[in-house]
């Protein structure tokens, strides 16, 4: 089983609507979660992070940590097609030493 | 400005040759990662290093060397054991923290063998 886990899509949404993306782990001992947006060709940005159950939004989006079941999630209210990206999960494990661990990412197509 | 900085932004191999990836952070962080990325695919850690003088390998350590003799930099060696080296590296900083603080990331250096 993977650590991290991400239906690589693509989801294809229409602009206006609600996009869902969502993110299993596998370690319970996990602390904090990320979503990252990565255009073509760049680098990974920051667009959330959350680290206690249940929801926090930062203006369209919201991200969403269930930790008893294992899962976290990204909404993105008012989908626009510069939205159109990957959004990749990542999950800090903490054994004796931390390191972050991303997930494959899931490719989001808004259309017009 | 404080950032994070990864030299060269293409670099062309050749089989057998062992190349040096350069990343420098001046964000004071004490944790520095490098991550490989295929077409498609996600990041997938190499190695990563929590304090001077010491790292840890992620999943994909083979055919990969790493030091952490400066707090500000961690280069990337991807040696002649590699056997597919094409990719994009990135390299990553962050304070030990992780619950309140994000990872930053370079712009990246995309590998070619040739």
């Amino acid at each position: 089983q993977k650590e991290v886990e991400q239906n690589s899509g693509p989801l294809s949404v229409p602009e206006g609507a609600i996009a869902s993306l969502n993110c299993t782990y596998s370690d319970r001992g996990s602390q904090s979660f990320f979503w990252y947006r990565q255009y073509s060709g760049k680098s990974p940005e920051l667009i959330m992070f959350i680290y206690s159950n249940g929801d926090k939004e930062d203006g369209r989006f919201t991200a969403q940590l269930n930790k008893a079941s294992q899962y976290v999630s990204l909404l993105i209210r008012d989908s626009q097609p510069s939205d159109s990206a990957t959004y990749l999960c990542a999950v800090n494990i903490q054994h004796t030493t931390d390191k972050l661990i991303f997930g494959t990412g899931t490719r989001l197509q808004v259309f017009p | 400005d404080g950032g994070i900085t990864q030299s060269p932004k293409y670099l062309f191999r050749k089989e057998g040759q062992n190349v040096t990836l350069s990343c420098e952070q001046n964000l004071n962080h004490d944790a520095m990662y490098w991550y490989r990325q295929d077409p498609g695919q996600g990041l997938r850690l190499i190695y990563y290093s929590q304090i001077v003088n010491d790292f840890q390998k992620g999943d994909i350590a083979e055919g990969y060397s790493v030091s952490r003799e400066k707090k500000e930099s961690f280069p990337l060696t991807v040696t002649s054991a590699q056997k597919n080296p094409t990719a994009f590296y990135l390299c990553a900083s962050s304070t030990r923290d992780m619950r309140d603080t994000e990872a930053f990331f370079g712009q990246g250096t995309r590998l070619t063998v040739v």
